[in-house]
């Protein structure tokens, strides 16, 4: 089983339609976890970080399922600006070592 | 606001050249990571270091080194490049004690002819 393990996708929805997709991860020692933000071309950016249940800011949520070991990102109201592609990231606690899902690619269309 | 820099944003190299990838950050941070990201495969770390002088292997080091002699810069070298080293490579840095967040460099697009 892979550390991290993500949906590629494509996820190809409407705009304005809430999308949600999943990571799970292998690590049950794991205490924090991020949800990172690529543009076509760019680099990663942080979007949002998980360390409790979960987190929430504007249309975006992140969920965290301990006994499951996933974390969810749900986007409302989603806009043209949010195609880009999600890569979950799970560090390795107490180590340097931080590990990326493959990323799964979100496409908005008008 | 962090900054990671890249020497290069494109870069085509031959077969058999060594290259040299360097990346400097400004924030004094103490982990800096290099990745290489091919299409399907996501990010595959290179290298690591956790400070001056120090290293550690990631998941695919064969074919690559690395250079820390001073805090705010990170060398990634491929002794001999081949084709199949074609790729995105990103560096990151982070601070040590901090949020786990890693701050990316705009990345390197290397092609090996």
């Amino acid at each position: 089983r892979k550390e991290v393990e993500q949906d590629p996708g494509p996820f190809n929805v409407p705009e304005g339609a809430t999308v949600a997709f999943n990571c799970t991860y292998s690590n049950s020692a794991s205490q924090s976890f991020f949800w990172y933000r690529q543009d076509c071309r760019k680099e990663p950016k942080l979007l949002m970080s998980v360390y409790s249940s979960g987190n929430e800011d504007g249309r975006f949520t992140a969920q965290l399922n301990r006994a499951s070991q996933y974390i969810s990102l749900l986007i409302r109201d989603s806009k043209l600006s949010d195609s880009a592609t999600y890569l979950c990231v799970v560090p390795e606690e107490g180590a340097s070592k931080i590990i990326f899902g493959s990323g799964t690619r979100l496409s908005i269309r008008p | 606001d962090v900054k990671v820099t890249q020497s290069s944003r494109y870069l085509v190299k031959r077969t058999g050249e060594k290259v040299f990838l360097e990346c400097v950050q400004d924030m004094d941070h103490e982990n800096m990571f290099w990745y290489r990201q091919d299409p399907g495969l996501g990010l595959r770390l290179i290298y690591f270091s956790y400070d001056v002088k120090m290293k550690e292997k990631g998941d695919i080091p064969e074919g690559y080194s690395v250079s820390r002699e001073k805090k705010e810069r990170f060398s990634l070298i491929l002794e001999s490049a081949s084709t199949n080293q074609t790729s995105m490579y990103l560096c990151a840095s982070r601070v040590v004690g901090g949020s786990y967040e890693q701050y990316f460099g705009p990345g390197t697009r290397l092609t090996v002819t």
